[in-house]
């Protein structure tokens, strides 16, 4: 059964600073992967996904992630936080053909 | 442009009592989904849609029951709501590729979450 496994309940960062949020996924099939962000009091949206292709995955609001096969991680980073990063992030790994399977979140701290 | 809409967005209910929260999607979409959030672990299905008149279990299916009698509407029912329920449930809703196997291409559309408190 596929699953993901998200280090770290709370990762705090200064405004400025590289933003790593860690991943790691097991999958017995090749892995559909994802990462979503939840803002405050609201429901969860779409950050970036790795179906097939490049490793590297672009996605919204300046993140990125990288599919390593051989270290099963898909971590999600940015270059640089800013105060509107602040959120709680979520893994997750597509199930079968139609559920995904989330992670149990990380919640991003940002300090100016 | 709506997205998923779901309501009630705050309820309070006491242990036995029943409940049911409806989720509406405009966007046209084959699968619906509804989700539990509890602190420290995360988004875990309860049942989901992968069409109008389907319905299957999750991995916490227990104690709720759903409906999917439109294509645009999914309802998620309490029979007999106990405090363990007390939660935030999201609906979401996707598309297919609409291949061979109707593959999900895993991007959900969420609504805004209803907050279900059991006394």
């Amino acid at each position: 059964a596929q699953s993901v496994t998200q280090l770290g309940s709370h990762v705090s960062v200064s405004e400025g600073a590289l933003v790593l949020l860690r991943c790691n996924y097991s999958s017995s099939v090749p892995p559909y992967l994802f990462w979503y962000v939840q803002y405050p009091n609201q429901g969860l949206q779409l950050l970036l996904k790795y179906t097939t292709g490049a490793t590297l995955v672009k996605g919204i609001n300046g993140f990125e992630a990288e599919f390593k096969k051989s270290e099963t991680s898909f971590h999600l980073t940015k270059p640089s936080a800013h105060m509107s990063d602040a959120a709680e992030y979520f893994c997750a790994v597509r199930t079968g053909y139609s559920t995904l399977t989330f992670g149990k979140g990380t919640m991003l701290l940002v300090s100016p | 442009n709506a997205g998923v809409t779901q309501t009630p967005k705050f309820r309070v209910l006491k242990t036995g009592q029943s409940m049911t929260l409806l989720c509406a999607q405009d966007m046209n979409h084959e699968y619906m989904y509804w989700y539990r959030q509890d602190p420290g672990m995360g988004l875990r299905l309860i049942h989901y849609s992968v069409g109008e008149g389907t319905t299957a279990k999750g991995e916490v299916p227990d104690g709720y029951n759903v409906s999917r009698l439109k294509k645009q509407n999914f309802l998620l029912g309490l029979e007999s709501a106990a405090p363990s329920q007390t939660s935030v449930y999201f609906c979401a809703s996707s598309y297919t590729l609409g291949l061979a196997g109707g593959q999900n291409t895993g991007e959900l559309f969420f609504g805004e979450g209803s907050r279900l408190t059991v006394l």
